[in-house]
């Protein structure tokens, strides 16, 4: 089944520089990657996802590039802020004739150091 | 958290006790999920349901088991629970139409 790894486990940044996390899966057909962040006490929550047919994606100060062959996607922050302190989790999925379970990653633990 | 409810939120139990943990869509949605978290490890995949009476296991689906009678409604229950499950639980859904899923404000479960 499907692995994925995420690096580094716990990330430090100045205010205002830049975050990148990264996961490596194991299933090449896996075609959906979501990344979620989770504040203390919360459900995880959705910030940005991308497909296979898409190389790489951007939403304001979060970016996400996607290799396919060599299986692994990484999220950007950049600009970092405060309140962008949180848990991040990558996932994997093979989307195909409906939702499928999602195969996470361990988690960064990212503080943002004003 | 896109209309999911789930209960109790906390709840501390004693060792080979039945508990039963609820979630609660308003979405309509046809997918549900039940995964646990816990340090060091992410979160993983307990059992999901495609359609009401309609489930399968996940990773780590012993000692759990689901039932979905309606929509709206999906829950996990430990027969007999074990300090082992001391955990945050889960619970998301998704639709057929996407692959996005949608998580709910957790449980917090604590076998003594």
């Amino acid at each position: 089944g499907e692995n994925v790894e995420q690096h580094p486990s716990t990330l430090s940044v100045q205010e205002g520089d830049s975050a990148v996390i990264k996961c490596t899966y194991s299933d090449s057909a896996s075609n959906y990657f979501p990344w979620y962040k989770q504040e203390l006490g919360k459900g995880p929550q959705l910030i940005i996802d991308i497909r296979s047919n898409v190389g790489e994606k951007k939403d304001q100060r979060i970016a996400v590039t996607l290799n396919k062959t060599a299986k692994h996607f990484s999220l950007h922050i950049t600009e970092t802020q405060p309140e962008d302190s949180a848990v991040y989790f990558c996932a994997a999925s093979v989307y195909g004739a409906g939702n499928t379970p999602l195969v996470f990653g361990k988690g960064t633990r990212l503080s943002v150091i004003a | 958290d896109a209309g999911i409810t789930q209960s109790p939120r906390h709840k501390v139990t004693e060792t080979g006790t039945p508990v039963t943990l609820r979630c609660h869509q308003t979405e309509n949605h046809r997918y549900m999920y039940w995964y646990r978290q816990d340090p060091g490890h992410g979160l993983r995949l307990i059992h999901y349901s495609y359609g009401v009476k309609d489930t399968d296991k996940g990773e780590v689906s012993d000692g759990y088991s689901v039932s979905r009678s309606k929509t709206e409604d999906f829950l996990l229950t430990l027969e007999s629970a074990t300090s082992s499950q001391t955990s945050v639980y889960f619970c998301a859904i998704g639709t057929s139409r996407t692959d996005t899923q949608y998580f709910g404000p957790g449980t917090r479960l604590t076998v003594l």
